[in-house]
Order: structure tokens, then sequence, then C-alpha cells
């Protein structure tokens, strides 16, 4: 059972260029969770999506960033117009259907290491 | 102030020590988890605890709610133990949301 993919693993981009990061949960999960991991910081929640939904995008930047989990294919984390501050790691996370109340592992992929210059 | 905190921020241990981290924090939570991060690497969950006190091989994990703080021990550490450890609470009336500590860098020499 392959893990959570995350691609590209690291990503060169200029100022002003669009940023694709992809993320493949794990087979059978359909929670998925993007977070930043901003040098000399600690990571930091963007966004939950299940399939076709966003359930919870209160971490993501206002303008910019923008999040999908489409029906088919992976999560896709799209920043536009990236500025040097965007530099960081984005990581995906993945869990299975959660029941009410009850609260799963979520287990991390390798992670896409951006670098704006 | 963090809402999760971690000490110490770094710990060097010779090779065999026993090893413990710490981690407070300030709000009600359903679970804390305990991850391992390695220099460029990517992130594994380690555990995964509401009460009590949880072993894996050399790892123990234990919390105590009604202290808000959680310890993660190493026993027999090893040089490949040396990582970023980073304990995460899921709380605030979620039950996903997970929010970080800064991390504890250690280092376990030979």
């Amino acid at each position: 059972n392959a893990g959570v993919m995350q691609n590209p693993r690291h990503l060169v981009r200029r100022r002003g260029q669009e940023a694709r990061l992809r993320c493949s949960p794990m087979k059978g999960h359909s929670h998925v969770y993007w977070y930043r991991q901003l040098p000399e910081e600690g990571l930091k929640f963007m966004v939950y999506l299940q399939k076709e939904n966003i359930i919870d995008e209160s971490g993501m930047p206002k303008e910019r960033f923008s999040a999908e989990f489409p029906k088919e294919g992976p999560s896709i984390l799209r920043i536009q117009q990236v500025v040097r501050g965007d530099s960081a790691a984005y990581f995906c996370a993945s869990s299975p259907l959660l029941g009410q109340g009850l609260r799963e592992t979520q287990y991390f992929g390798p992670g896409t290491r951006l670098l704006v210059l | 102030k963090n809402e999760v905190e971690q000490s110490p921020q770094n710990l060097t241990a010779q090779e065999g020590e026993f090893i413990t981290i710490n981690c407070s924090y300030s709000v009600g939570i359903s679970a804390l988890h305990w991850l391992q991060q390695h220099p460029g690497g990517g992130i594994v969950s380690l555990f995964m605890l509401s009460s009590g006190k949880k072993k894996h091989g050399r790892l123990i994990a234990t919390i105590n709610i009604q202290e808000k703080h959680s310890s993660l021990h190493i026993t027999a550490s090893h040089p490949r133990d040396s990582a970023v450890y980073i304990c995460a609470v899921v709380g605030g009336g979620s039950n996903y949301k997970l929010t970080f500590g800064k991390g504890t860098l250690l280092t376990v020499n030979p």
C-alpha cells in the first residue's frame, strides 16, 4: 500500500509564476490536509479537503492560494504569482473517513520544497 | 504565546542515553500526535494518543490530560534517532486540525 505521494519534491519558480503542488492520498483515504512549513518556523495548517469539497480553508492566505481535491486525480495546491515569502516546504497528509467524533492518524507525504527566486 | 510549547528546543545526547522531550499545551484537546522529521525529509507519525501511555519499540509516549502535558521518551538512543521531533495537538472543538509545536532537534552522537 503506497504512502502519501507528493510531486514534485522540489520546485523552483521565479517571482510572478504559478506553482502547482500535487498530493495523492493513501489508497482508501478520502481526506486531505495541506500544511506549510516556513523556514525556521513550525508547521501550520492550511486547508482540509474531502473529494470535491473544501471543508476548512481557515489557514489559507486570502489571496493567490487555492486548493482542490477533484473526484478523480490528486489534490492540487495552487499558488498564483508566487513571491519570495512563499518559499517553504508544503506537506500534504491524508486520513481515512472520519466517523462522528472519531480521530484518525494523519499520514504525511514527503513534502514539496518550493523555492521562489 | 504558542499554544503548543516544546522543550528543549535542542538536545544533544550520547548513544545509549535515555531521552525525554516534553510538550505542553494550553488548549483543550481531543488528541496529541508525536511526529518525526529528518533533515530535508518527510514527516512520520510516531504516536497519536488521547490518554495514558503508548509504546512502540524504543519509543514511549505519555500524556497527562489534567496537566496538559505529554512526554516522548527514547530508550537506548541511537544516532539514527537524530531528527526533529514535533508535538501536535488536535483541539478547539476540531477533530482534525493540528496545531504544531516548533519541534525539538535531537542529535545523538556515537
